[in-house]
């Protein structure tokens, strides 16, 4: 069946703009998972979402960035104000239901975000 | 605060060689640690989980509290292993990990 799956899979933006970033998850998976993922380093957690509440944003860096998920499926991450530093492959990742111990997630190609 | 190490960003060995991924953490609680893949272009996936207590694709990782490692080992490395390893933490009751930042394996023919 289909896999998570992130639209765009590059975006270059210029510094200040706002940018939008989009994941489906896989049909029918309650929880769903942003992370950033800068060269060299593995993917830091953003943000989890169970249903359509974010149930953990202790992960987004600051009030710049911002993610919903309104219908509990699709999920928009949003950021303002773009910085250079934010240049990074940004990952979705979604699980059946984000519950119990070794739920296993499942994870999207990622989008590249470019800052110029 | 929890803390995932993998020391090596570059592994390079022959095929047929044993390979070991180096995997240590940092956590006062009850770990659940894993092993993520990501093969080039494609998506980054599980690999392992030490709760499973499996072999895949020849690897076996051991959880061991004492020393807080988590290795990957394989004892015969094949060239389709070449790929980016990372390890993963979750903390008990969290089921958001920590990575590690990554081991890139090559394997030469």
């Amino acid at each position: 069946g289909a896999g998570v799956s992130q639209t765009p899979s590059n975006k270059v933006t210029e510094k200040g703009k706002y940018v939008e970033l989009r994941c489906d998850p896989i049909s029918g998976h309650t929880a769903l998972y942003w992370y950033r993922q800068s060269l060299g380093q593995g993917p830091e957690f953003l943000i989890y979402f169970q249903g359509t509440g974010a149930a953990d944003d202790s992960g987004l860096p600051n009030d710049r960035f911002f993610a919903v998920r309104p219908e509990g499926s699709v999920s928009t991450l949003k950021i303002q104000r773009t910085e250079r530093g934010d240049s990074a492959v940004y990952l979705c990742a979604s699980s059946l239901t984000g519950q119990g111990r070794g739920n296993e997630q499942f994870f999207g190609p990622g989008t590249r975000l470019t800052v110029l | 605060a929890q803390r995932v190490t993998q020391p090596e960003k570059l592994l390079s060995v022959f095929k047929g060689a044993p390979v070991e991924l180096k995997c240590n953490y940092s956590y006062s609680g009850s770990p659940e640690l894993f092993w993520y893949v990501q093969y080039s272009r494609q998506r980054l996936q599980l690999l392992l989980r030490h709760i499973s207590r499996e072999s895949i694709k020849g690897f076996t990782a051991d959880l061991n509290k004492g020393e807080t490692s988590f290795h990957l080992k394989k004892p015969f490395a094949q060239e389709e292993d070449s790929a980016m390893y990372y390890c993963a933490l979750h903390s008990g009751g969290s089921y958001i990990p920590t990575f590690g930042r990554g081991t890139s394996l090559i394997v030469h023919p």
